[in-house]
């Protein structure tokens, strides 16, 4: 079965530095989203991305960070000059369509960990 | 706004028992879609089940079923003859249409014990 893969697993970076999270959504997916859950908290939306352009976010999704499609199977989201708070698992969903009861299919997350 | 709030924090039960994970939401809009999904130990998030506002019919699928309720605004998850593999963390989340491109708002979670 198709599914969403991340990578990293595991990004450890130092506080300031810039860190990019990739994922590849499955592949006839049209809708892309970037959720965050904070150690033992709810997960988060932040951003959904469709037909290269952000089409809402959320109040975390902020300056600092931003989301690319750079060919037609990647999906990234960079957070520039990271901060403690940003330490969470950041994880990326696809949905074939937009339609609230399409099913968001998630990967297994990248736990970002920032000293 | 949404919300969801699964008030069971945690639950722990022993291996055959059956057990229901209560979700509660709030939204303005007629039109809307609940989910559950599951995060075992290993982290990532599992899609089970989803729902229209339209359909209250419940359902049994396999050793899941789910209550729909409008008037309490309530939709619980039932496991019926639990196995050590159920543990995990279960999220209640609500997508509706109002103005959003539907994205989904989670509740806080329930940890399933599953014990031996």
């Amino acid at each position: 079965e198709p599914e969403v893969t991340q990578t990293p697993s595991h990004q450890v970076t130092q506080m300031g530095q810039e860190v990019i999270l990739r994922c590849v959504p499955i592949s006839n997916h049209l809708y892309f989203y970037w959720y965050r859950q904070i150690l033992g908290q709810k997960v988060e939306f932040l951003v959904s991305f469709y037909n290269n352009e952000i089409s809402e976010k959320s109040e975390i999704f902020d300056d600092q960070f931003s989301v690319e499609r750079p060919d037609g199977s990647n999906f990234t989201l960079k957070i520039r000059s990271t901060k403690l708070e940003d330490s969470a698992m950041y994880f990326c969903a696809s949905s074939r369509q937009g339609a609230m009861g399409q099913p968001q299919h998630f990967g297994d997350g990248t736990r970002l960990s920032i000293l | 706004a949404q919300k969801v709030t699964q008030a069971q924090t945690e639950i722990s039960v022993v291996e055959k028992e059956d057990v229901t994970l209560d979700c509660v939401y709030e939204t303005r809009d007629t039109t809307y879609y609940l989910f559950w999904y599951k995060q075992p130990p290993s982290g990532e998030l599992v899609f089970l089940i989803r729902r229209n506002s339209f359909d209250e019919q419940n359902e049994i699928s396999g050793r899941y079923s789910w209550n729909f309720q409008k008037s309490t605004s309530s939709f619980n998850f039932t496991i019926t003859a639990s196995q050590v593999v159920d543990s995990a963390v279960y999220f209640c989340a609500l997508i509706n249409s109002g103005g959003s491109n539907y994205k989904l708002t989670f509740g806080k979670g329930t940890l399933l014990t599953v014990n031996p």
